[in-house]
């Protein structure tokens, strides 16, 4: 069975400095891997996907992830945080059967200090 | 593009009334939708997956008979909370996936909190 661990459950970082948020997956396969960003009381949003190819994905806001196979992690990267990125972070891995569901982690909260 | 609303946004119910949940694909059609729970500070849980026009596929532990899910329409699933208790009080997120896009992407719903009394 697929499983993420998120081993980070919160971090703070001050505005401007960089961000990485650790995703490690176990799957099968290849892994469709996500990250969603979830604001308090609000839906999930979608930061950026890997399916196949270059192994570095850009995203929305700034972010990044970087695919390696060799350490089963993709973590989430940011050079410069901004106070309205704190939120709750979560990685999830994509089941590639054809119910497509997600597995999430356990989640990150991201606290930004000014 | 790939919008999914929910409706509505929170709902306050008795003990013992059903409730619905609306989750609806606002510029996409949606083969699959998926219904997650979320207690607080904690991740989602996958419930149920709905597929148009058959019955949905609940994952284990989750009670179908509770939890009745309907997908008439290619961009519409309900989930209608029967019989409800203060235990079912939590987040309850939808959501979509593009079948003309990249099947493998989910887009969520806004969620709905629920709380029973």
């Amino acid at each position: 069975a697929q499983s993420v661990t998120q081993p980070d459950i919160h971090i703070t970082v001050s505005e401007g400095a960089s961000l990485e948020l650790r995703c490690n997956y176990s799957y099968g396969a290849t892994p469709y891997l996500f990250w969603y960003v979830q604001s308090p009381g609000q839906g999930l949003q979608l930061l950026l996907k890997y399916f196949s190819g270059d192994t570095l994905v850009q995203g929305i806001k700034g972010f990044e992830a970087e695919f390696k196979r060799s350490q089963s992690s993709f973590n989430l990267r940011k050079p410069s945080v901004h106070w309205s990125d704190a939120a709750e972070y979560f990685c999830a891995v994509g089941d590639t059967g054809t119910a497509s569901k997600l597995t999430f982690g356990t989640g990150t909260r991201l606290q930004v200090t000014l | 593009g790939a919008v999914v609303s929910q409706h509505p946004s929170r709902v306050i119910c008795k003990s013992g009334t059903s409730v619905k949940i609306e989750c609806r694909s606002l510029d996409f059609q949606a083969t699959t939708m998926f219904w997650y729970r979320q207690f607080p500070k904690q991740s989602l849980m996958l419930m149920a997956t709905s597929n148009e026009g058959s019955k949905a596929t609940y994952e284990q532990g989750v009670e179908k008979d509770k939890f009745l899910i309907n997908h008439a329409s290619l961009t519409l699933s309900t989930l209608t909370v029967t019989s409800a208790h203060p235990e079912d009080s939590s987040f309850y997120i939808c959501s979509a996936r593009d079948r003309q896009g990249t099947r493998e992407t989910q887009y969520f719903g806004p969620g709905t909190r629920l709380l029973v009394l």
